[in-house]
């Protein structure tokens, strides 16, 4: 029973380069969050996503940064045109139910660095 | 919006003794979570409350949610090296599915 995936597991972009983050969820899971953290500070919550719709992306910056869920396929976090301040751990977490009981199971995430 | 404050940010203790971590929402909260991250992982989910005053205990993990429903805490007896981590609260309130999670306390365990 695989948990939550996500790769790559480390990315390195250059300034204005595009970085595309993965996350296939558990099993039987539709329901994705995208969190992002900063060295040694907490998780920060950026977009939730179930199959094929957005429902909640009230933490993500309105430019360069986009999330998908597709029908098929693992959930997609796309940053264009990076820049430093990017440079974190972006981690993905699934649910099987979507409600405030849930919970959230954690991917190993992605450390993005930016040079 | 939401805030959930989280206190000591470190927490140094010698092998054997205690340790506490503390839990306060600027709201009232439908549910806590408690999650460890070790050094370099990802977030592990330990455990949820959900009913005013509610204790639960895991081993030498002890979780409380206050009567309120505004504070939570996570006590640890008798640390052991294999309890290093920083240790998350996350608060859903508001019918929100959204958690808002604590900046965590990282509990450092001297042999």
């Amino acid at each position: 029973n695989a948990g939550v995936m996500q790769n790559p597991r480390h990315l390195v972009r250059r300034r204005g380069q595009e970085a595309r983050l993965r996350c296939s969820p558990m099993k039987g899971h539709s329901h994705v969050y995208w969190y992002r953290q900063l060295p040694e500070e907490g998780l920060k919550f950026m977009v939730y996503l179930q199959k094929e719709n957005i429902i909640d992306e009230s933490g993500m910056p309105k430019e360069r940064f986009s999330a998908e869920f597709p029908k098929e396929g693992p959930s997609i976090l796309r940053i264009q045109q990076v820049v430093r301040g990017d440079s974190a751990a972006y981690f993905c977490a699934s649910s099987p139910r979507g409600d405030f009981t849930d919970t959230q199971y954690f991917g190993p995430g992605t450390r993005l660095t930016v040079l | 919006g939401q805030q959930v404050m989280q206190i000591p940010q470190y927490q140094h203790v010698q092998e054997g003794e205690d340790f506490t971590t503390y839990c306060n929402s600027s709201t009232t909260l439908s549910n806590i979570q408690w999650y460890k991250q070790r050094p370099g992982g990802h977030p592990v989910f330990l455990i949820q409350l959900v009913k005013s005053g509610e204790v639960k205990k895991q081993k030498r993990l002890t979780f409380q949610f206050g009567e309120a429903k505004k504070n939570s805490s996570l006590h640890i007896t008798a640390t052991q090296t294999t309890d290093v981590g920083t240790y998350f609260c996350a608060g859903s309130s508001g019918g929100s599915y959204i958690p808002t999670f604590g900046r965590g306390t990282s509990l450092i365990v001297h042999p």
